[in-house]
């Protein structure tokens, strides 16, 4: 079964560095999302992504935060400065379709800012 | 009920036994549902999904049932196995987004 897979798996930083996550989305899927889910809280919404321009953002993903489809395979989440709460575990997920709910995660990548 | 922080509501039951877990959502105009079960260390992986038009929508074990009317959503879960042990989330489908509500646990005994 096709994967969305993610690396990192984990991933520890300092205050203030730049990270970036990475993700192969579902070879034919054309749109791509980045999620995060901070310990014992819900899965919130960062970013959505087609056509290699951002469909919609949430209030989280502010200027600190880019996306980026460098090739045409990989998907990547930066972010610049990385502050405490930003630690998180992020999620990546891929659709063939912009109505199709049905999406495809990544196991994510669990970000620890020191 | 609802959870807060690192608390979530837990469902324990017996294997074998039905299962019922249970969401409210809060867009009165929201016209897809969908239902996530996240493992330990995993992502969310869907399970089924229905649209307001319907009531009702059955899969393989799992029956999601929607009321519009009290904005209630939930998931039935046939002969519950270990393996159903898990964090299960409703979500509300927007335009290009995924709104997930806070999750319960469910604990299945041998």
């Amino acid at each position: 079964e096709p994967e969305v897979t993610q690396t990192p798996s984990h991933q520890v930083t300092q205050m203030g560095q730049e990270v970036i996550l990475r993700c192969v989305p579902i070879s034919n899927h054309l749109y791509f999302y980045w999620y995060r889910q901070i310990l014992g809280q819900k899965v919130e919404f960062l970013v959505s992504f087609y056509n290699n321009e951002i469909s919609e953002k949430s209030e989280i993903f502010d200027d600190q935060f880019s996306v980026e489809r460098p090739d045409g395979s990989n998907f990547t989440l930066k972010i610049r400065s990385t502050k405490l709460e930003d630690s998180a575990m992020y999620f990546c997920a891929s659709s063939e379709a912009i109505l199709n709910y049905g999406y495809t995660f990544g196991s994510g990548t669990r970000l620890t800012v020191v | 009920g609802e959870s807060v922080g690192l608390h979530l509501p837990t469902l324990s039951v017996q294997e074998g036994d039905n299962s019922i877990i249970n969401c409210a959502y809060s867009n009165s105009a929201s016209d897809y549902f969908i239902w996530y079960k996240q493992e330990s260390g995993k992502g969310p992986q869907f399970i089924i999904d229905i649209r307001s038009n319907m009531d009702k929508r059955q899969g393989q074990r799992v029956t999601v049932l929607l009321n519009k009317t009290v904005k209630h959503l939930s998931l039935q879960i046939a002969a519950t196995q270990p393996g159903d042990s898990a964090v299960y989330f409703c979500a509300e489908g927007g335009y290009s987004t995924l709104t997930f509500g806070k999750g319960t646990m469910l604990l299945v005994s041998p």
